[in-house]
């Protein structure tokens, strides 16, 4: 069983739909990070989480360190924001744990 | 700043050929990663290096060197290529006590 899953791992959604992708855990972390990879391959980093909640423009990220799960929520999404979604998980020091990804489509 | 670079960004290497991929920073970082990425996996860790004459090796680093000679700098080596290594190949750097992981463009490997 991987460390990190993430689901679901393919995701359609029309343009203004409300979006959730998931992140379960099953180790100690000091951190969870959401990441977005373009499909020109850069991967950019959103956010960096251990408690509560972050909120950047239509993004919002929230973490329950006693459940071991995150979620990363896209409010009236957009072609644009089609992209790969990752989920890490720090464990300690610098070192990050990876999911697969989810491969995001929006369409308009 | 130029953020981290790679070089190259596509690459064609014949079985048992060797190669280095470069990453460089400019940000004054002192963690620096190498990760593979291999379609349906999450990015695996290669080697890492947490300052300047300091290198550890990560899950996966068989068949992958890596020197740390300057803060800026820190080269993957290909000692011995295989089919097995073909994947795309990002270098990452962060800051201590900051963590956000910066990555460059990545490399895209192809050993026949």
């Amino acid at each position: 069983k991987n460390e990190v899953e993430q689901s679901p791992q393919n995701l359609t959604a029309q343009e203004g739909e409300f979006i959730t992708i998931n992140c379960s855990y099953s180790v100690g972390i000091s951190a969870l990070h959401w990441l977005q990879q373009h499909p020109g391959g850069g991967i950019v980093s959103l956010f960096m989480l251990s408690s509560g909640k972050k909120k950047h423009g239509r993004l919002i990220a929230t973490i329950n360190i006693q459940e071991k799960h995150s979620s990363l929520h896209i409010t009236a999404s957009h072609p644009r924001d089609s992209a790969v979604y990752i989920c890490a998980v720090r464990l300690n020091g610098n070192k990050l744990v990876f999911g697969a990804g989810t491969i995001l489509r929006v369409k308009s | 700043n130029a953020g981290v670079t790679q070089t190259p960004k596509f690459q064609v290497l014949k079985t048992g050929q060797s190669m280095t991929l470069q990453c460089a920073q400019d940000m004054n970082h002192e963690y620096m990663s190498w990760y593979r990425q291999d379609p349906g996996m999450g990015l695996r860790l290669i080697h890492y290096s947490v300052g300047a004459g300091i290198t550890d090796q990560g899950e996966v680093p068989n068949g992958y060197n890596v020197s740390r000679s300057t803060t800026e700098d820190f080269p993957l080596r290909l000692l011995s290529a295989a089919p097995s290594q073909t994947s795309v190949y990002f270098c990452a750097s962060s800051a201590p006590g900051v963590y956000e992981q910066y990555f460059g463009p990545g490399t895209r490997l192809t050993v026949t």
